[in-house]
Parts: structure tokens; sequence; C-alpha cells
């Protein structure tokens, strides 16, 4: 069965500071990959995606993932992180085929003024 | 659009009592699911429905039930409701197999 792994639970940065939320999951032939955040007290909203082809993928506030099949990883950063970042982030794969989609434990992005 | 619709927002439960979370969704989506979370354990997938008239069980399904009402409703069900089910209880739909999921903003139940 699919698992990921969320290494980090917690990660305080200091604001403007460069930060990577590190992801692995369990080898599979083909996978999607997924990142999510949730802010406090809210439900849970996409922020981006690996589907299928350029390895590194972005989203529309400055974060990015990349694709590592040998390393079986999809690891989040942000070359400067703002105080609006602070939420917990979560990773999610699903094998193609299979209709489940599993989240890792999440990560608590504290940003330090 | 209102997207995805959880109600309650909030239940207390006594042990033993029994309840229905409900969802809709307004989007089309074919797929819908029921996570719970919990402190340092993510997002654990309870059951999911790949479609209209179907429905499957996922990571930690006992103690629960579900009914796909049809293709906007996913209900969940604790029949006999106990502490262990203490939680925030996401549902969430998504287009096709694979594709992202859209969340609700949750339930927090209780059951002392």
């Amino acid at each position: 069965a699919q698992s990921v792994t969320q290494l980090d639970s917690q990660v305080p940065v200091f604001e403007e500071a460069p930060v990577e939320l590190r992801c692995n999951y369990s080898s599979s032939v083909s996978v999607y990959l997924f990142w999510y955040v949730q802010y406090p007290n809210q439900g849970l909203q996409l922020l981006l995606k690996y589907l299928s082809g350029s390895t590194l993928v972005e989203s529309i506030n400055g974060f990015e993932a990349e694709f590592n099949k040998s390393q079986t990883s999809f690891h989040l950063r942000k070359p400067s992180v703002h105080i609006s970042d602070t939420a917990e982030y979560f990773c999610a794969v699903s094998d193609q085929g299979d209709d489940k989609i599993i989240f890792g434990k999440g990560t608590r992005l504290h940003i330090l003024p | 659009n209102a997207g995805v619709t959880q109600t309650p927002k909030f239940q207390v439960l006594k042990t033993g009592q029994s309840m229905t979370l409900q969802c809709a969704q307004d989007m089309n989506h074919n797929s819908m699911y029921w996570y719970r979370q919990d402190p340092g354990m993510g997002l654990r997938l309870i059951y999911y429905s790949a479609s209209e008239g179907t429905t499957d069980k996922g990571e930690v399904p006992n103690g629960y039930n579900v009914s796909r009402l049809n293709k906007r409703e996913f209900s969940l069900r604790l029949e006999s409701a106990a502490p262990s089910q203490t939680s925030v209880y996401f549902c969430a739909s998504s287009v096709k197999l694979n594709s992202p999921l859209h969340f609700g903003n949750g339930t927090r139940l209780t059951v002392t």
C-alpha cells in the first residue's frame, strides 16, 4: 500500500528566509503527487500538483515542488517566506489506477518575525 | 459556488449515541471521500465513493458506515459513538480518479 512520510512535524523559519518541507513516498510505478495547505481553522486547499510532464511544478504564491522519481521525493520549497505562509502543509500521493489519495502527517510551518 | 458543504460544523455526542454527518457538493464531481484529522496523524481516509452507487473502505473504516445517496451527497454515519472517534471530519470531492480534492470546512466532533 502507498504511504507518505513527512519527516518534519514542525519547521520554524525566519521571515524572508528560504524553506524546504520534505516529502517522501513509497515506491510505485506511476504516481500522482500533491501538496495541500491548511490555514488555521480552515479546510485544506490544493497548493500544487504533479500529474505528468515537467518534474518541477509551481504554485501561484511562490511555492514550487520537484518530483524526483529516483529518490521517491516531492519536496516543497519557497525562496522567501512571509508571515501569511503560516499554515500546516500536507503532502499526498495516489497510485495511478487507484482512487485513494493518501496523506502524510503534515508539517506545521512557523514563520518567525 | 458553495463547493463542498458539510453539516453540522460542531457536534458533541455521548458514548453510544449515533449521528450522521452530511456532505453535499455542487461541482458535479464523480468521487467523494471522508477523512478524519487528528493531531500528529494527518488525514486518514475513512471511506470513499469512486462514483455514484459505489463505496469502498479506506484506511480506518471501523465504526463508520457511509451512503452515497446520489451524485451530490455522501453521508457518514456513526452507529455507536466512542471517545476514540473524537476528531475533525472532512468531506472532499474530486472530478475523477486521482484528480485534486476539494474539501469542505470540516465537522468538529467530540464524544464524551
